[in-house]
């Protein structure tokens, strides 16, 4: 199992990222994969999570900013960052949900940071 | 939200003691209770699942216990290795929250 994030970067608050969590290894459309992410030097905050069947629930934070998809052909996850503010700055990690809603595999992360 | 009290927030441990790190949760989560491992620079690692459950690779020196409310995560035999941050996590129920962590050094 691999996943693999991508997309990071500084952008200015207000602004619009999009990361991408490619995957290999497993049958990634039979997954629920989910977001988490880490500010720096600070513990661990759940984002966003898409089941196999592409439904979405996200964190009260990031709801309505945040929007999570996945293209099964690719095998790749993503996370479409819009409105970013200053607290949205952290390392995201991808994670692949497992049946006892845990998160057994986790790509090595990327980081956002937003500052003007 | 379920919130998730971890303790110690630190601890320090000689070669080869046994320490435990709790974590209590504001209501019943059935068990769905995780432990992971972080290490500097590293992403986390899963080390227990279902509250008491080994995550294959992982040394049996790790061990989950608890049910209800109160979870816990015992190290036998400290290793160097075993150097790192702990944190548990609910997944009964979403959001899926962590408690703050727990740092483990080698003393």
């Amino acid at each position: 199992v691999q996943l693999v994030e991508s997309g990071g970067g500084l952008v200015q608050p207000g602004k619009s990222l999009k990361l991408s969590c490619s995957a290999s290894g497993f049958t990634f459309s039979s997954y629920g994969m989910h977001w988490i992410r880490q500010a720096p030097g600070k513990g661990l905050d759940w984002v966003a999570y898409i089941s196999s069947s592409s439904g979405t629930v996200y964190a009260d934070a990031v709801k309505g900013r945040f929007t999570i998809s996945r293209d099964n052909a690719k095998n790749t996850l993503y996370l479409q960052l819009n409105s970013l503010k200053s607290e949205d700055t952290a390392i995201y990690y991808c994670a692949r949900k497992d049946y006892y809603s845990v998160f057994d595999y986790w790509g090595q992360g990327v980081m956002v940071t937003v500052s003007s | 939200d379920i919130q998730m009290t971890q303790s110690p927030h630190s601890l320090s441990a000689s070669l080869g003691e046994t320490v435990s790190i709790e974590c209590l949760a504001s209501e019943g989560i059935s068990n769905y209770l995780a432990w992971y491992q972080q290490k500097p620079g590293k992403s986390p690692q899963l080390l227990i699942y279902y509250a008491s459950s080994l995550q294959d690779g992982v040394p049996s020196r790790f061990s989950g216990s608890g049910s209800g409310t109160q979870y816990s995560l015992k190290i036998s035999n400290m290793q160097p290795e075993d150097e790192g941050v702990y944190y548990c996590q609910q997944g009964y129920k979403y959001p899926y929250t962590f408690g703050a962590g727990t740092k483990l050094e080698l003393k």
